[in-house]
């Protein structure tokens, strides 16, 4: 099985702020990544998949990049709805798994 | 707009079985790979089981293989999960998930909770 870090688990930045969430493979995973979004009390959502490309609907500000074991997941500019655990998750080989998560906080 | 709706979700006794299902509507949904992920009260996403589109190939995660089966009926837009020998730790939220290429989960539902407890 694939293991999947983050870090930090706890990230507390000011809106306007630029982010940077990290994500570990013990293993290469090639670009096989998704980064997902999940708001207190709500279900996740798909923000990045194959380790850069932008779902529907995400807002530019939000980028990924990485490939093997090493990716990034980058907020530009926070916003008040950018505070939330953010999660990676590689579909590379089965099982899947997904990262800890890390949640972002407002400083 | 695609809209996944779990359903079944209660409290069980330790031991018990339950079906979850979760209804698809949006989409032509025999073409699409399913999945389902869980939360625990307090922690992170768990990936559960995967389906292919017409349910010939099924992946389990470790902690339920034997136990929870993934199924799905296209003429009904209807994912499943059957869960048998339930233990506490299985109680969580557990959500369905439309797949990507069999990659990434694009469309999730709003979940359903499974309380496993005497």
């Amino acid at each position: 099985e694939i293991v999947m870090t983050q870090s930090p688990a706890t990230l507390s930045l000011s809106p306007g702020e630029r982010a940077t969430l990290s994500c570990r493979a013990s293993q290469s995973i090639s670009n096989n990544l998704a980064w997902y979004q999940q708001r207190p009390g709500q279900a996740p959502r798909l923000l990045i998949y194959g380790a850069s490309s932008r779902a529907i609907r995400i807002p530019a500000r939000f980028s990924g990049s990485g490939s093997g074991t090493e990716f990034t997941l980058t907020i530009s500019s926070l916003q008040s709805e950018d505070f939330a655990v953010y999660y990676c998750q590689q579909y590379n080989n089965w099982p899947y798994t997904f990262g800890q998560g890390t949640k972002l906080e407002i400083k | 707009e695609v809209q996944l709706v779990e359903s079944g979700g209660d409290l069980v006794q330790p031991g018990g079985s339950l079906r979850l299902s979760c209804v698809a509507s949006g989409l032509t949904f025999s073409r699409y790979a399913m999945t389902w992920v869980r939360q625990a009260p307090g922690k992170g996403l768990e990936w559960v089981a995967a389906t292919s589109e017409r349910g010939g190939s099924t992946h389990y995660a470790d902690s339920v293989k034997g136990r929870f089966t993934i199924s799905r009926d296209n003429s009904k837009d209807t994912l499943y999960l059957q869960m048998t020998s339930l233990r506490a730790e299985d109680t969580a939220v557990y959500y369905c998930a439309k797949v990507n290429g069999y990659e990434y989960m694009d469309v999730w539902g709003k979940g359903t909770t499974v309380t496993v407890s005497s």
